[in-house]
């Protein structure tokens, strides 16, 4: 069946990097574009990168602009989310999701858990 | 940009309809046809109930529907049934190529 499953979540010291995964199955990866959105604890959605289905011109938010990097690898069906210097705020659940129309997401993962604390 | 501006809760009785609102700028809302409209229980994942202002995703139910007027989107839920007690969410694409979430509603079934 159609799925995203992310990974490589965890708890890291302020300043410090974490790649995180969204690996896809049962579709034709290529032909999607890919969000990444994030979640505080008991706050609201946020945008946080997009990959477009030909992995040209990756978008980002203000928050991450300069220190996080989206990327994907279609022959593995993945699309990652390089963070660096990653800070206290960005502490949050991360989803990834598959685009059914521009700022459509319409196939979403189940969300992995970044903490940022020393 | 800043968030799209929904009102914190909404809340009706079972078989009632209700809207919520999403307002943008010139700049989101008011420029594309690209709202979505999002559920999300709590500890679930988002699921898209709305796309493209107004198309529903297969499998979504047409007690559903949305709308847009200027900068302005709407979320209309009819017949309001107490699965639908939920967090929604509107979202925009943005003149500046990024998608701008707004801060959420809080849909109470009394």
């Amino acid at each position: 069946q159609v799925q995203l499953v992310e990974s490589g979540g965890g708890v890291v010291q302020p300043g410090r990097s974490l790649r995180l995964s969204c690996a896809a199955s049962g579709f034709t990866f290529s032909n999607y574009g890919i969000y990444w959105v994030r979640q505080a604890p008991g706050k609201g959605l946020e945008w946080v990168a997009l990959m477009w289905f030909d992995g040209t011109r990756p978008n980002y938010a203000d928050s991450v602009k300069g220190r996080f990097t989206i990327s994907r690898d279609n022959s593995k069906s993945t699309v990652y989310l390089q963070m660096n210097s990653l800070r206290a705020e960005d502490t949050a659940v991360y989803y990834c999701a598959r685009d059914l129309s521009v700022g459509a997401g319409e196939v979403w993962g189940q969300g992995t858990t970044v903490t940022v604390s020393s | 940009h800043s968030a799209l501006t929904q009102p914190a809760s909404v809340s009706g009785s079972p078989g009632q309809s209700i809207t919520i609102s999403c307002t943008g700028t010139s700049s989101d809302v008011g420029v594309y046809n690209y709202v979505s409209w999002y559920q999300q229980h709590p500890g679930k994942a988002p699921k898209l109930m709305i796309y493209d202002v107004s198309n529903r995703p297969s499998g979504v139910s047409n007690r559903f529907s949305g709308s847009k007027s200027g900068n302005t989107a709407s979320l209309a839920i009819s017949g309001l049934q107490a699965e639908d007690e939920a967090d929604y969410y509107c979202s925009s694409y943005t003149n500046t190529n990024t998608i701008l979430f707004g801060g959420g509603t809080k849909v109470t079934v009394l």
